[in-house]
C-alpha cells in the first residue's frame, strides 16, 4: 500500500471550473505539503501543514486554497485558473521530530492538472 | 540565486555501467542537509540517500553512495551497477534553516535513461 495517497491522478479543468485536489496519508506523520512541479522548473513549494496548522505559504495566488482537516488529509482547493498553472501538483508528507533531524519527505503520485 | 544546479538535464548510460549524477550547492548555512530523490515515470518522488553537513562519512544506501565534498559543495550521487529500472528523473535538493522552519531546495533534476 502506498504511504501517501493522491487523487485524482489525472484532471482538465477550463478557467472557471472548481475542483478539489486530495491527499491521504497513512504514515502517522505530523506534517503535509503541497508542492508543483512544471516541466523542467525545480520543484515550488506551496504550502506546508505542521501539526494541522498552515506554517508556509509561498506567494501562491488565492485561486490555490489548501485545507487540512486532520493530520492525514489534505486539500487544495482550485478555482479560476490560469492556463499557466497547468502541472504536476505533488502531496508530500513528513514526520517532524526537531528542528536538527533530517525527516524524509514522502511523496504521492502526483496529480497531472491541465487548465484549458 | 540559484542555490541548487544539476549541471547534466539528460544521460544515457549502459546497463551495469557505474553513474555519477553532478549536483552543486550554495548556502551560507553551517548546517544544512543534501537529499537526493529519485521520480520514475509514474510520477512519485522516491527519497533515495541523505547527507548531513556534519556527517564524516559519505552516505551509502545499498548501490546509491554520495560523493560530498564539502569545500567544493558538491552532492554527487553514484549508482554503481546500473540497472533498466534506474531510468527516472533524479533531483538532488538542500534543507537549510529558513527562519524557524525547514524548506528543501530543488534543482531541475536530471533524466537518467539506462540502455540495455
Amino acid at each position: 500500500e502506498t504511504g501517501v495517497t493522491q487523487t485524482p491522478r489525472h484532471l482538465v479543468m477550463g478557467m472557471t471550473n472548481k475542483k478539489s485536489l486530495k491527499c491521504e496519508q497513512h504514515l502517522g506523520h505530523n506534517a503535509m505539503y503541497w508542492y508543483k512541479q512544471s516541466a523542467k522548473k525545480p520543484l515550488e513549494l506551496m504550502f506546508v501543514y505542521n501539526f494541522k496548522e498552515q506554517t508556509e505559504n509561498n506567494s501562491v495566488p488565492s485561486r490555490f486554497s489548501p485545507e487540512c482537516p486532520n493530520s492525514s488529509h489534505l486539500f487544495l482547493h482550485l478555482h479560476t485558473l490560469q492556463p499557466e498553472d497547468s502541472a504536476l501538483y505533488l502531496c508530500a508528507s513528513s514526520q517532524i521530530q526537531s528542528r536538527d533531524s533530517p525527516e524524509k519527505l514522502f511523496f504521492g503520485s502526483g496529480t497531472q492538472l491541465s487548465v484549458l | 540565486a540559484q542555490k541548487i544546479t544539476q549541471t547534466q538535464p539528460g544521460m544515457f548510460v549502459q546497463e551495469k555501467e557505474a553513474v555519477t549524477l553532478d549536483c552543486t550547492y550554495d548556502t551560507s548555512d553551517q548546517s544544512y542537509g543534501l537529499f537526493w530523490y529519485k521520480q520514475p515515470s509514474s510520477g512519485e518522488m522516491i527519497f533515495l540517500i541523505y547527507q548531513g553537513s556534519y556527517d564524516e562519512q559519505n552516505a551509502t544506501e545499498g548501490r546509491y553512495s554520495l560523493n560530498f565534498q564539502k569545500a567544493r559543495k558538491s552532492a554527487n550521487l553514484v549508482i554503481s551497477a546500473s540497472q533498466l529500472g534506474d531510468s527516472a528523473m533524479y533531483f538532488c535538493a538542500m534543507r537549510e534553516r529558513f527562519d524557524s522552519n525547514y524548506q528543501l531546495i530543488w534543482g531541475a533534476g536530471t533524466k537518467l535513461i539506462i540502455k540495455p
